[in-house]
Parts: C-alpha cells; structure tokens; sequence
C-alpha cells in the first residue's frame, strides 16, 4: 500500500458525459501529479499541482481540468467524454522536489 | 525535452536466468533515470533511480541498473529472476527529481518455469 488513495476504483459511463476522480496523497505530501495509461499511448503526464498551485502541465486536454484543494486532496475533472478517454488514471504524490513519488492503484475509466 | 525508448516491449526468460531490460534516453540537459514496476491491476512501484553520483545503482527484489552517460543508457538487470517477477517494467527520466516523469512504453517481462 503506497499510502496514496484513488476513488473511484472503476467507473464506466457514456460518451459526452463529466466525471470526477479523486485522489488523496500520503500525509504530508505537497505534490500531485496525474498520468493517463492508455493501451496506443503508455503512461502519459497531464498535470502537476504542489501545495495547492498548479506547477507543470503535460499532454492534458482542454476537456480535462484538475485542482488541489486546501487539504492537499486534488479531483481530476475530464469532461466531453469520448471513447478515447478509456485508461487507467494514475495520481502520484511526492513530499517535496526531490523526493519519490507514489503512485496510487488508479482509476480505470471506460467510456461506452 | 527529455525522452526514453524501451528497446523491448516483451523478453521472455526461464526462471532463474539473468535478465536485463534496456532503456535509452535523450536529453539535451543532465537527467534522473528512474525504473518502475506495474503489477497486474496495480499502480506503480518505484524499484531503483539515479540521481546523482555511482552510477551502478541497487534497488529493490534483487535488481539493479547501470547508469551510461556516453552511451545514453540506463539498462535493468537482475541476475536470476522469479516466477513473482513476470510484471510490467517502465523507465522514466525526468530533467530534475521534483518534476515529472517522462515515461518509456514498457517491457512486459514473462517468467515462466
């Protein structure tokens, strides 16, 4: 167990539909990151957050938005579903630059 | 920016057999070579990384990676794998240890008896 939690574990919904996964990082983690598993692409970046401030942006969509709250909890927001969208979401959190990051088991979304 | 190439996306080995994966990166700017493990439906494990100083580095369940800076290489190695083995393998370099990871497409590595 990394220490890093993902909810939901699955979630399947139709094409043009809004979903939200969340992620809670280790205690004490300043820093989110978000990747995208998928079969054609492999592990891709999207965003990172530390401390509540967005830090560094990857290959995310202008459908996909993200934030980290107060708590240091962060929701990945993927919108205008299409079936394309269909991986496995992964959050990592890192207690500080420099240090490992620890990824969570994923959400594996499926768009129908 | 920084990319990696895993040379193989599958290497077959008997169990008890050495085994090593390869991984090339490009960079134009000193790096952070990493090796993760994915296990089936499981997120991901951080088995080894290198940042700085030897470059023969040592990491977790017996394995280990060399870093090559002339030949832009950072090669996993473990010499006498299990059945428990057989996973996904990934390397991943970022340009500073805070930042993101840039990762390669994987090598499925299969143990079999």
């Amino acid at each position: 167990d990394s220490g890093v939690t993902q909810t939901p574990k699955h979630l399947i919904t139709a094409t043009g539909q809004r979903v939200t996964l969340r992620c809670s990082p280790r205690s004490g983690d300043l820093s989110v990151y978000w990747y995208q598993q998928s079969l054609d692409q492999g592990l891709q970046f999207l965003i990172q957050y530390y401390n509540g401030e967005e830090r560094a942006k990857g290959n995310i969509l202008e459908r996909f938005s993200a934030q980290q709250f107060p708590d240091l909890h962060s929701e990945l927001n993927l919108s205008s579903l299409e079936l394309g969208d269909s991986a496995l979401y992964f959050c990592a959190s890192a207690r500080d630059f420099g240090t490992e990051a620890f990824f969570g088991q994923g959400t594996r979304l499926t768009v129908v | 920016a920084q990319s990696v190439t895993q040379l193989d996306s599958q290497v077959p080995v008997f169990e008890e057999a050495p085994v090593e994966l390869r991984c090339n990166y490009s960079s134009s700017v000193s790096v952070y070579l990493f090796w993760y493990v994915q296990y089936p439906n499981q997120g991901l494990q951080l088995l080894l990384k290198y940042l700085s100083g030897s470059t023969l580095v040592k990491g977790i369940n017996g394995f280990e990676a060399e870093f090559n800076k002339s030949q832009t290489s950072f090669h996993l190695r473990k010499p006498s794998v299990h059945i428990s083995d057989t996973a996904e393998y990934f390397c991943a370099v970022s340009k500073d240890s805070g930042y993101a990871l840039n990762f390669g497409k994987g090598t499925s590595l299969l143990v079999t008896p």
